[in-house]
């Protein structure tokens, strides 16, 4: 059984950039959320998708979004990119109706 | 608004004594509280969850305690080890839903 994968590990961007961030849920699981950490912070809740529909948002803008495919893997975007969304990307997937979540390792991304 | 607190950012124990992290949270909505582990260049790893029909779950060397009046709970590791030296995340969620995240405590175990 493999577990909750992202790609890339590290990115590097410039202001005003998009980006695209990737996640491959857990097999078995249905339901992907994505979590942004700041440095020193705890996980913040971005969105949440469940078969290929966002069924939930934190307070982020929209130029946040997010995809979800019929494999159950996801894509995160952020378009216009600004200086505060250095952070570190997490994704989570679970099997809707549970409360167990398993995380992926992360995505640092660095906009300069 | 930070809904979940952990009030302490680091805590240092000796090998073998009982390590107690807390964590306060403000929605009295919550029904489901977890404790994930985290270590550097890691996602966060689930420990220990608790649903609020109850007021403690064990599971090993850990325990997990919630007060639901005081809105407060409590991981309690016994013994501690050196291994666990890693920061703890208290979350909460309803329904198993979106999960809100506390800071974060950072447990450093020594020899």
């Amino acid at each position: 059984e493999t577990g909750v994968t992202q790609s890339p590990t590290h990115l590097i961007k410039t202001r005003g950039q998009q980006v695209t961030l990737r996640c491959s849920s857990q097999s078995g699981h249905n339901t992907v959320s994505w979590y942004q950490q700041a440095l020193g912070q705890g996980p913040q809740f971005i969105f949440q998708y469940y078969r290929e529909e966002e069924n939930g948002r934190g307070n982020f803008p929209p130029r946040f979004s997010g995809l979800q495919f019929p494999n159950y893997s996801s894509e995160l975007n952020v378009n216009a990119l600004e200086l505060d969304d250095s952070a570190l990307y997490l994704c989570a997937s679970s099997l809707q109706g549970a409360s167990g979540y398993t995380f992926g390792s992360g995505t640092r991304l660095t906009v300069v | 608004d930070q809904q979940v607190k952990q009030n302490s950012p680091s805590l240092s124990v000796q090998e073998g004594r009982i390590s107690i992290l807390n964590c306060d949270y403000t929605n009295s909505m919550f029904d489901y509280f977890l404790w994930y582990k985290k270590y550097p260049a890691e996602g966060p790893t689930f420990l220990i969850s608790i649903s609020s029909i109850k007021d403690k779950n064990e599971d090993g060397r850990f325990t997990v305690f919630l007060n639901k009046s005081a809105k407060h709970l409590s991981l309690h590791i016994v013994p501690s080890q050196p291994g666990d030296s890693a920061v703890y995340f208290c979350a909460a969620s309803r329904s198993g839903y979106a999960l809100n995240f506390g800071k974060g405590t950072s447990l450093l175990v020594t020899p």
